[in-house]
């Protein structure tokens, strides 16, 4: 299927860990994005690629590293992790603006204790 | 990032039409209007999109003001699994989705 997908769904780990969550698309868009949706359930833009390259990094600590090997993945990597850490994480991609819709995965539930 | 204005919440009935206002009085000659809804445990799903006039696909209509300083989403015949939040997005092309708070529409069976 078409799709954006994200694995783990779930994540539990305790507070200090390092943890990767890793996304893949196979629409052939050429930009990706990593949101963040915490407990109050907005929803807020952390990082976004083009073609490999960084283009949006929001104010995001420096313990979140996103990696794009190619132009369909994009992982984050989270060193030391905090409680307040604990959220869904959403990957999604779209075609260059996005003008025409952005896909979204089914999210990554990160709990830490 | 241009601002949108939505009502916190909305309650319909099964089988009945739901029109979902979005007030965007501050929008620019080159912002579209974007619809996603997310349901529940599960990401956000596009919707539709227009830039001035009005659309239609297989999930819903989208009728945009004249001035372009409003619009309104439209389910044509609601079903229960359309209770989700619904959220009005202005997108200019700075390649990133800023959501709102969104409007949770309620479906009565």
């Amino acid at each position: 299927d078409t799709a954006v997908s994200q694995t783990p769904k779930y994540l539990v780990t305790q507070m200090g860990n390092d943890k990767s969550i890793k996304c893949e698309q196979n629409l052939g868009h050429d930009t990706m994005y990593w949101y963040k949706q915490d407990s109050k359930k907005f929803l807020k833009i952390m990082f976004s690629y083009n073609n490999k390259e960084l283009i949006i990094n929001e104010t995001v600590p420096n313990r979140f590293s996103p990696k794009s090997p190619d132009k369909a993945h994009l992982n984050l990597h989270i060193n030391s992790l905090e409680l307040g850490d604990s959220a869904v994480y959403f990957c999604a991609s779209s075609q260059t603006r996005g003008i025409h819709g952005y896909t979204f995965g089914s999210g990554t539930r990160l709990t830490v204790v | 990032d241009a601002k949108t204005t939505q009502p916190n919440s909305m309650e319909s009935n099964e089988e009945e039409p739901v029109h979902l206002p979005c007030n965007h009085s501050t929008i620019s000659g080159t912002d579209y209007i974007h619809w996603y809804r997310q349901l529940p445990s599960q990401g956000p799903e596009y919707v539709i999109h227009g830039l001035t006039s009005n659309v239609n696909n297989r999930m819903a209509s989208l009728a945009i003001a004249e001035d372009r300083k409003s619009s309104t989403l439209i389910l044509h015949r609601a079903t229960l699994r359309d209770a989700a939040v619904y959220y009005c997005i202005l997108i200019e092309g700075a390649q990133k989705l800023v959501f709102g708070q969104g409007t949770r529409l309620t479906i009565n069976p």
